[in-house]
This record gives structure tokens, C-alpha cells and sequence, in this order.
């Protein structure tokens, strides 16, 4: 199915540094979602983007919309160890006025040495 | 106020085998969407209903079906199973009207 763009696949990094992620599609989005996940458990939700050039932050995170609508990056600051996990794009369509489908990249997986 | 609740959260299954999982949904939300998690495809969307009623569908094969009731419960269905079907079974629900989507724990399925 179709999926989107999701970079990097992985990262190791130290705890306190700053961390960039993003998602690219060819597709056009009305709605952009960032989920973590951790292992055994169901995608928790973290920002939620709904128009065009919108930066939204959530405590040491912050998400864009990207201008074409085309792509979106989370920022974490300052990373500590609990922000390990895998961590999850989402862009949702609309069909003819309703809301559609989450459509998903394959994830990042973050890592935080202490 | 309670999340989404999907049972069960762990079974294993034979090959040809059939299998239902339950989902219930934040309370007054109506809709209802199913998701298949796998190492290698990532997060699939399966379907959603609304009201009762299919609203999307993903690219499944007819083995996957679901349904949902008039209290907004919804149940999946998968019929004859095969190794593949193996997954982290995802239900979400959603306001009405709202565009945000929170997901349950997931049903672990593993076909032997």
C-alpha cells in the first residue's frame, strides 16, 4: 500500500542532544500526525498538524506542516532516556469531504545512551 | 475517561483457522478503524465504520472483514488464516467530526 517517506530509519544519540526527523510524500496531506510507540504497545499520539506552514509544539517537541503539504519534521529537544521508542508519521487524505485514512511511514527508531 | 480497549491482547492461532478481535471505542466516538502492523509492511490501514456502516477500505483480501454494533463496538474478522497474518492488530477511534485518531494497545495474533 501506500506509504510515506519517513527518515532517518534510525538514530543513537546521546542523551541531551537534539533530535530532527521527517516524512516526505508525493501526495498532498490535510493532515499531518506524529505518533511514538513503544514496543508492545499501540501508537500514542504526539502532535497533530492541520494546516499548511503550522508549527506546533508539545513540550520539548515541535512539528511543521510542511508549505506543500507534502512533508512534515518533528524536533525533540534535549532528549532524555524515555524518549526511546519508535516514532511514526502519519498523513491522513480526505475523500470527497470526509476524512480518510492514516497513511504511515515506517518509523524512526530512537535510541538514548544516558 | 477511558481509552480505546481491544481484547484480546495476545493469541495464537492455527494455520486455517479463523479469529475475531474485539475493539471498544473512547466513549462518544463513532468511528472505528483497523490497522495491521507487521515488521516488514509497516502500518496498514484495513477499514473504518461509521455508524454501523463501512466507511474506507484498505487493500485486504476478503479474509478480513469487520463490523460494527450500535453501541460503536466493532469487531475484525480473519478466516483462514495463513503464517503471514501474524501482526500487531491496531483499532483507533475518532470523534465525529474530529480529524485526531487514538489507537488502543493492539491485539498481538500469531499464526502457527
Amino acid at each position: 500500500g501506500q506509504q510515506l517517506n519517513q527518515s532517518p530509519q534510525s538514530m543513537f544519540i546521546q542523551e541531551g542532544e537534539d533530535v530532527s526527523m521527517n516524512c516526505t510524500s508525493s501526495s498532498i496531506f490535510n493532515t499531518w500526525l506524529w505518533y511514538k510507540q513503544d514496543p508492545g504497545e499501540g501508537p500514542v499520539l504526539l502532535i497533530a498538524l492541520y494546516k499548511a506552514g503550522e508549527l506546533t509544539s508539545n513540550g520539548r517537541l515541535t512539528a511543521q506542516f510542511g508549505i506543500t503539504r507534502k512533508d512534515s519534521f518533528l524536533n525533540i529537544s534535549a532528549s532524555i532516556p524515555s524518549d526511546v521508542g519508535i516514532y511514526f508519521c502519519a498523513g491522513q487524505l480526505w475523500y470527497g469531504g470526509s476524512q480518510g485514512n492514516l497513511i504511515f511511514g515506517k518509523g524512526t527508531k530512537l535510541s538514548v545512551k544516558p | 475517561k477511558a481509552g480505546v480497549t481491544q481484547t484480546p491482547r495476545y493469541l495464537i492461532k492455527t494455520r486455517g483457522q479463523q479469529v475475531t478481535l474485539s475493539c471498544s471505542p473512547i466513549s462518544g466516538h463513532r468511528s472505528v478503524s483497523w490497522y495491521q502492523q507487521t515488521p516488514g509492511q509497516g502500518l496498514q490501514f484495513l477499514f473504518e465504520y461509521f455508524s454501523e456502516t463501512q466507511r474506507n477500505k484498505g487493500n485486504f483480501p476478503g479474509r478480513f472483514s469487520g463490523r460494527q454494533f450500535s453501541n460503536s463496538r466493532s469487531e475484525m474478522n480473519v478466516s483462514t488464516l495463513e503464517l503471514g497474518d501474524s501482526a500487531l492488530y491496531l483499532c483507533a477511534s475518532r470523534r465525529d467530526s474530529g480529524n485526531t485518531i487514538y489507537f488502543g494497545e493492539g491485539s498481538w495474533l500469531t499464526v502457527v
